[in-house]
């Protein structure tokens, strides 16, 4: 089983340019997740989504669109980057949006703006 | 709001020696869940455990064990006879249950370095 796949894997970005981060997961969860990772501070939540059609922001959404038209896929759009969204980011999900299941991460992307 | 500390961000220990992480935790809600991952070298997540507040029992499994007592807001996890593939950068995380998107607030991380 895949899990959760994530696309592409590294990529270096020029400042203003935009760009989408994709993630796929295979296991029919409902909630799905998208974390930034910098040094220091752990994970923050970018957006989620519970269920296929909703979505909502988490801590830190500024700069950031997502959209979830399906269950499976749950893309990160960043509209003109800034050298600041250089980070690792990790799409998760989990079977439903409450604070009791436990999430599954992908591999992450790793994204660098110059 | 829910804030999670990870006060050591970095320990180093010699293969076979035991090592407890700590994690202290904030929170105003009465229910509420705390999770540790694993972030090894290869950079993925892995999901080590839950616990919910109102169950304060410890766990042990294999070589792990976490000790949750509310009365300090902390629930550390201990590693025994560590091992080299221990190394990994580790996070605790906690949920609130009334928060719609199923938050996870992480700490900063442990890295623990387990020297052969």
């Amino acid at each position: 089983t895949a899990g959760i796949t994530q696309a592409p894997t590294s990529q270096i970005l020029a400042a203003g340019r935009s760009m989408t981060l994709r993630c796929t997961q295979d296991m029919r969860h409902n909630a799905m997740y998208w974390y930034r990772q910098d040094l220091g501070l752990g994970l923050r939540l970018i957006h989620y989504s519970n269920t296929a059609g909703t979505t909502g922001k988490g801590e830190v959404p500024d700069g950031y669109s997502v959209s979830r038209a399906n269950t499976d896929d749950f893309p990160l759009t960043l509209a003109s980057a800034v050298p600041s969204q250089t980070s690792v980011y990790f799409c998760a999900s989990s079977f439903t949006g409450t604070g009791y299941d436990e999430q599954y991460f992908g591999p992450g992307t790793r994204l660098t703006v110059t | 709001a829910q804030k999670v500390t990870q006060a050591q961000t970095e320990i180093s220990v010699v293969e076979k020696e035991d090592v407890t992480l700590d994690c202290v935790y904030e929170t105003r809600d009465t229910t509420y869940y705390l999770f540790w991952y694993k972030q090894p070298p290869s950079g993925e997540l892995v999901f080590l455990i839950r616990r919910n507040s109102f169950d304060e029992q410890n766990e042990i499994s294999g070589r792990y064990s976490w000790n949750f007592q509310k009365s300090t807001s902390s629930f550390n996890f201990t590693i025994t006879a560590s091992q080299v593939v221990d190394s990994a950068v580790y996070f605790c995380a906690l949920s609130e249950a009334e928060d719609a998107g199923n938050m996870l607030t992480f700490g900063g991380g442990t890295r623990l370095m387990v020297k052969p």
